[in-house]
């Protein structure tokens, strides 16, 4: 039950894009193409961005994108807006026996 | 549209036990996953417990095998978290939620539970 490592925080300026990575092993990220991200903004429930690593729910800005390369997985949001500063954390299908699902540890997107 | 709502939440020393239930409505409960994640002041998501559809296969946190006991009842749309035994480091709040596939799609908003030593 190890958790995806992202890292702990990254910022960007408005109009800018960044990218969040989020690493698993080939028993979790690398081996299903079950990868969701999520924004959580203080006081919140998380909200699904992304699942099934590069699909948008309805309602989700397309400024949000995902990709999956190997073990790592990547949310990128373009043209950066004031509102995108949140805690963002991706999750993975484990294909186990136990819990179905292991998230990241979550990472802090400053807008400057 | 698809609702999470929790209640049983609140503050119990340690050693104590608390029921947390989560009412569904707007999807057919028994077809889906449903899970419990929690968030501990200032911390991470961490997924807690799952269990499938019909009730026949659930899973726990190491951290809290043993302790607390997911079941659903697919009559009344309910889900249920029994948490015994409980210690300070299972403060948090616990979130309800849909499970497809590793992924949740459904969130509820949540219920804190305080565990004072």
């Amino acid at each position: 039950q190890s958790a995806l490592t992202q890292p702990a925080s990254v910022s960007g300026s408005p109009g800018q894009s960044i990218t969040i990575s989020c690493t698993g092993t080939s028993s979790d990220v690398g081996a299903y193409n079950y990868v969701s991200w999520y924004q959580q903004h203080p006081g919140k429930a998380p909200k699904l961005m992304i699942y099934d690593v590069d699909n948008r729910p309805s309602g989700v800005s397309d400024r949000f994108s995902g990709s999956k390369s190997g073990n790592t997985a990547s949310l990128t949001i373009a043209g950066l807006q004031a509102d995108d500063e949140a805690d963002y954390y991706c999750s993975s299908y484990t294909g186990s026996n136990t819990l179905e699902g292991v998230f990241g540890g979550g990472t802090k997107l400053t807008v400057l | 549209e698809v609702q999470l709502l929790e209640s049983g939440g609140g503050l119990v020393q340690s050693g104590g036990s608390l029921r947390l239930s989560c009412a569904a409505s707007g999807f057919t409960f028994s077809d889906c996953t449903m899970g419990w994640v929690r968030q501990a002041p200032g911390k991470g998501l961490q997924w807690v417990s799952d269990i499938h559809r019909n009730g026949g296969r659930s899973s726990y946190a190491d951290s809290v095998m043993g302790r607390f006991t997911i079941s659903r009842d697919n009559s009344k749309d309910t889900l249920f978290l029994q948490m015994n035994s409980l210690r300070a480091e299972d403060t948090a709040v616990y979130y309800c939620a849909r499970v497809v596939w590793g992924q949740i799609d459904n969130w509820g908003q949540g219920t804190l539970v305080t565990v004072s030593s």
